[in-house]
């Protein structure tokens, strides 16, 4: 079974701080995602990368960054945390390029920003 | 552009029957739809493709109208375990190949 894993299942941070949430799959898979998911608003797209070092924006990228420097690991970054930003963060995979492919979500991360 | 999805919540019976609309304002290649139960990770149910091609759940159906640009979830005869939010997410024609999830309807199923 594919497995994908988060860092951490919950985190408090402090505005202003530096936030680093990891996410790594098992599946050998192309394709990682990172969501946000607030009530009423459903899954929404930060980043997502197709390859390694490679990136793309999605629909919200503002106050964020992503790092993917091997196949199994991304990486996404809150350079200076803000309230708006506490949410829960969600990671997804799947096997690229193709869009037909389902895709296989970690547990997430519910962050909190003081 | 989030797809729209409706309705926002439902609450059944057991063995009663659902239907879950997603629609999109954009023209569609896809549309995949996922459950996620309370505290878990949405879980992948169904993939439609233009065209008509499917993969997905045996015991759930779906349809996708390309005209309209919408796809519909079925669950009969629903069972307890069907409890959650149910999203889809759409891949559109334009742009790069990535999923625009709509904003979720809530399903409780009641003994």
């Amino acid at each position: 079974d594919v497995k994908v894993t988060q860092s951490s299942r919950y985190l408090v941070k402090r505005t202003g701080e530096k936030v680093f949430l990891e996410c790594v799959q098992d599946m050998d898979h192309e394709n990682m995602f990172w969501y946000r998911q607030d009530p009423g608003l459903g899954l929404r797209l930060i980043y997502f990368s197709y390859d390694v070092k490679m990136k793309e924006k999605g629909d919200i990228p503002e106050g964020y960054s992503v790092s993917r420097e091997k196949k199994e690991r991304f990486s996404l970054i809150l350079e200076s945390a803000s309230t708006n930003q506490t949410s829960m963060y969600l990671c997804a995979s799947s096997l690229g390029p193709r869009v037909y492919n389902e895709q296989f979500f970690g547990p997430g991360t519910r962050l909190t920003v003081l | 552009q989030q797809p729209v999805q409706s309705p926002q919540a439902v609450i059944l019976r057991e063995g009663e029957d659902a239907v879950i609309n997603c629609s999109s304002s954009k023209a569609l290649y896809s549309v995949h739809w996922y459950r996620q139960k309370h505290g878990e990770a949405p879980v992948f149910l169904m993939i439609l493709l233009k065209g008509g091609e499917q993969k997905g759940h045996e015991k759930i159906s779906a349809s996708f109208n390309e005209k309209k640009q919408q796809s519909s979830l079925y669950l009969t005869a629903s069972q307890l375990s069907y409890s959650g939010t149910y999203f889809c997410g759409t891949a559109s024609l334009a742009g790069t190949y990535k999923y625009i999830f709509g904003t979720g309807t809530r399903l409780k199923v009641l003994a």
